[in-house]
Order: structure tokens, then C-alpha cells, then sequence
């Protein structure tokens, strides 16, 4: 089955604890991104990468780090998180890294809660 | 500075009748338009894409517009049923920024019976 996957889909941890959520997609996309969701803010993008190596800040990258070192996998870093990053946090992916082939698959989310 | 903005005030509507929303946007070119469809606690759910140089799209029940003078689109859905309650997202793609998507906060469409 065609899917995003995102681990953990539920984190709750305490300011300071560095943590990864992973990404993973079967579909062989070439990109992949990263949003969270906040109540009345919609969906921001935080990193976005159009292939494998080649990674672009968001609009809200601060604090989160990013690889891509296979096509397959987008980890989504938190060095330091702080209870301003409780939030839902979704993963998706696309054929290419333009709206121009259509729709962003996206992951199940993660709903992370920081002390 | 770029602002995508959705009606946040949930629309009611009764089965049968046609919802339209809107998505309105300032200081921004975009080449693409996309609407999604968001349920609780899941992830969005892609529906449409309409060009910039593209006024309309149809999809079975769905029809989106697109107006780039108004900077403005407009989804509707008609014959509306219960099961498309939802919360209906817009997301936008500048010319200059490929893959940098920004996203409206979504309009909640309740559909009674």
C-alpha cells in the first residue's frame, strides 16, 4: 500500500530531551516535507526537501533540524525541544517538489507534547 | 507580507444544497492552487490543483475557481451529503519558490441531514 509513515504518533517528553520523529514513504517521491499544525494557524511548512541532499527551510525551521540522505526517509530532528513545539506535526510527500504534478501525500501526524 | 486567509467561522449547511468557500490571498504570485480535505486527528487529503493561468476545475461534485485578480479561489462542493463534513484546506505554491507551500487555517463544513 502506497503510504506516508510517521514514529512515533504520539511523544511526550520534557524540554531539553533531543528527539527524532521519522518519515518514510514507499511511493519513491522525489520530495518530501515537513509541517506542524497549531489550533487557528493551519498547517506551516518547517523544511521541505525537493531530492535526495537538497534541503530548504520552511516557514517556521527554528529549532528543527533536517537530513535526507536517502530518498525514502525525511527525519525530522529536535535538538532541544521547548514546550513551544507541543504541536501536531505532519509528514508528507509528492512525486516532484512542485504543485504542478498534483497532491502532497501526507503522513497519520505526531502529536508531541513538551514539558 | 504573504497571508492566506480561509473563513474561519464553520458553514452549515443542510444535505442537498451547495457549499462554497473561499480562499483569498495578498502579496503573493502563485502558480498553484491546491485543496485539501482534512478529517479530525488525521493528515490531509489531497482534492484538487488548478493553474494560475486555469480559471476552473471540475472533480465529480467538486468545482474550484480561480481568479487571480481578485487573488481569490473558491471551492464549492454541490448535491453536499453528510459524509462531507470536514475542514477544507487551501494551499498555495509562489512562482519563485518551488516546493514551499504555505496553507490557509481551513473552513469546517458541517453538513446536516
Amino acid at each position: 500500500e502506497a503510504q506516508v509513515t510517521q514514529n512515533p504518533r504520539y511523544l511526550i517528553t520534557v524540554t531539553g530531551k533531543k528527539l527524532t520523529v521519522t518519515c518514510s514513504q514507499n511511493m519513491n517521491h522525489e520530495y518530501m516535507s515537513w509541517y506542524r499544525q497549531d489550533p487557528g494557524l493551519g498547517l506551516r511548512q518547517i523544511y521541505y526537501s525537493m531530492n535526495v541532499e537538497v534541503t530548504d527551510k520552511g516557514d517556521v525551521p527554528e529549532g528543527y533540524k533536517v537530513s535526507r540522505k536517502e530518498k525514502r526517509n525525511f527525519p525530522l530532528i529536535l535538538e532541544s525541544p521547548s514546550p513551544n513545539q507541543t504541536s501536531l506535526y505532519f509528514c508528507a510527500s509528492s512525486l516532484e517538489g512542485s504543485g504542478r504534478l498534483g497532491e502532497q501525500f501526507f503522513g497519520p501526524g505526531t502529536r508531541l507534547t513538551v514539558l | 507580507s504573504q497571508k492566506i486567509e480561509q473563513n474561519s467561522e464553520a458553514l452549515n449547511i443542510q444535505e442537498g444544497k451547495t457549499a462554497t468557500l473561499t480562499c483569498n490571498y495578498t502579496n503573493y504570485s502563485p502558480a498553484y492552487l491546491q485543496w485539501y480535505r482534512q478529517d479530525p486527528g488525521r493528515g490531509p487529503v489531497f482534492l484538487l490543483l488548478i493553474r494560475e493561468n486555469e480559471k476552473e476545475k471540475r472533480k465529480e461534485r467538486l468545482k474550484v475557481t480561480f481568479d487571480t485578480t481578485l487573488k481569490q479561489s473558491l471551492f464549492h462542493i454541490t448535491a453536499s451529503q453528510p459524509a462531507d463534513s470536514a475542514t477544507y484546506l487551501c494551499a498555495l505554491e509562489p512562482t519563485d519558490s518551488w516546493g514551499k507551500f504555505q496553507f490557509g487555517a481551513g473552513t469546517q463544513v458541517v453538513v446536516t441531514p
